[in-house]
């Protein structure tokens, strides 16, 4: 069965340095989609950044950018320059594509240090 | 458009009382997903429906929950005879999709249940 593990309940950072959340999964595919998503505090769910695992590159949106270990089945999170509204919960997801459902992990919390 | 749209965004309510909950995707999103979150965890899929067909139900999902979509467009989840344990955030989410590649799932705020 399909797990998506996230170590980390809770990571603290200073405002404008780089952090690094941490995801490791299981899974006997090779076809399959990563993904992270960020939930604000009393805000809905938002897609920050999606890696499809044929994809040797590394995938990169802006200030986040994600580490990409296909076997050590490793997907971590790099945020740069960190801002205050960077805060909130974010969750690592797998999925083997749209018939299938989305696999979460426990979620890492953010707290953005002004 | 404005997004995905969940009403009511909270519901107190007693044990053993029934409540439903309505979701509003984007319009053109032909998938609708519900999810149920607890504290301190990630989503559960509870069940999704393609149109206005439901496609998977979670085990989650026992005989006292029940979502329909009945025209293709907003869906309602119903929950009857409310227990302590059904206490979470019930979450819903539309998406298109057209062939086998994954497409972005687009959330609603979250409706949260408190059972007392």
């Amino acid at each position: 069965a399909q797990t998506v593990t996230q170590s980390q309940p809770e990571m603290s950072v200073q405002e404008a340095e780089t952090v690094t959340l941490s995801c490791t999964y299981d899974t006997s595919e090779s076809d399959y989609y990563l993904f992270w998503y960020k939930q604000p505090p009393s805000r809905q769910m938002i897609l920050v950044i999606r890696q499809e695992a044929y994809k040797q590159q590394n995938a990169t949106e802006n200030r986040f950018s994600v580490n990409f270990q296909k076997a050590a089945k490793s997907f971590s999170l790099k945020i740069s320059d960190s801002q205050l509204g960077d805060a909130a919960m974010y969750f690592c997801a797998y999925n083997l594509g749209s018939n299938y459902q989305l696999i979460w992990g426990a979620g890492t919390k953010l707290i953005i240090k002004p | 458009d404005t997004g995905v749209s969940q009403d009511p965004r909270h519901k107190i309510t007693k044990r053993g009382q029934n409540v439903t909950f309505r979701c509003d995707p984007i319009s053109e999103h032909n998938r609708l997903y519900w999810y149920r979150q607890t504290l301190g965890q990630g989503p559960e899929f509870l069940t999704y429906f393609q149109n206005e067909a439901q496609l998977e139900k979670s085990r989650l999902l026992s005989d006292r929950f029940s979502a329909e979509r009945p025209k293709g467009s907003f869906s309602t989840l119903e929950i009857q005879r409310t227990e302590q344990g059904d206490s979470a955030m019930y979450l819903c989410a539309s998406s298109f999709v057209s062939g086998g590649a994954y497409n972005e799932q687009f959330f609603g705020p979250g409706t949260r249940l408190t059972v007392l």
